[in-house]
């Protein structure tokens, strides 16, 4: 079966420092993957989607980035950290060629607070 | 594009009485429709999901949700709430190329 991964499962930052919130999948080869933000009270803002290893696409511009250097890793990262960037982030998956679109499974999320 | 609206931000209901949890989408299509499940802390679990056929699909959990194309609606529904159904709901619509747009949420309360 499928499992989903994030890390650290809580994390406290100052402001202006570096972040990295990694996110595996286990059980599947070659995934979509993807990273919400879910402000406090909000729904899901979708942040990057991934098609495969090294292609990203950015829903919204921001300070944050994200990278996929393995088929089943996907990692959200800032240089400087902004007390915007608080919330909770979540990565989910769905497998790329399904037709009709199939759902997307989501991993237990990160609780960021910038302080 | 798809979007999706849930009127509501939190509802309340009393346990064993039922639910009702509004949605409303936009889009040119046929949808692929869905709602999810968050409980405080946590990930999304999916409840249910429309693709086409049976207007009315079963979830897990008990919950229940009907398409109506004529109203743009995908409303869930549970005939006796539970208090561990106490959580965030979200609906959510796909349109077949990996964009998936999720509603703001409703909170659901329930009362002993």
């Amino acid at each position: 079966s499928q499992t989903i991964h994030q890390w650290p499962a809580t994390l406290v930052q100052p402001v202006g420092s570096p972040l990295s919130l990694e996110c595996t999948v286990e059980g599947t080869s070659n995934p979509n993957l993807y990273w919400y933000r879910q402000a406090a009270g909000r729904g899901l803002q979708l942040l990057f989607y991934s098609v495969g290893i090294g292609q990203i696409s950015s829903e919204v511009p921001q300070n944050l980035s994200a990278s996929r250097p393995q088929d089943r890793q996907f990692i959200l990262s800032s240089k400087k950290l902004l007390l915007s960037d608080s919330g909770f982030y979540l990565c989910a998956w769905d497998r790329s060629l399904l037709r009709p679109q199939g759902e997307q499974f989501f991993g237990p999320g990160t609780r960021l607070t910038v302080l | 594009a798809q979007s999706v609206t849930q009127p509501d931000i939190h509802i309340t209901v009393s346990e064993g009485a039922s639910l009702e949890l509004r949605c409303n989408y936009s889009y040119g299509a046929t949808p692929y429709l869905f709602w999810y499940v968050q409980s405080p802390g946590q990930g999304l679990q999916l409840l249910l999901k429309y693709f086409s056929g049976d207007t009315l699909v079963q979830g897990i959990k008990g919950f229940e949700a009907e398409f109506k194309r004529s109203q743009s609606s995908f409303n869930l529904r549970k005939p006796s709430v539970h208090w561990s159904d106490a959580a965030e709901y979200f609906c959510a619509v796909g349109a077949g190329n990996n964009d998936m747009r999720f509603g703001a949420g409703t909170r659901l309360t329930v009362k002993p």
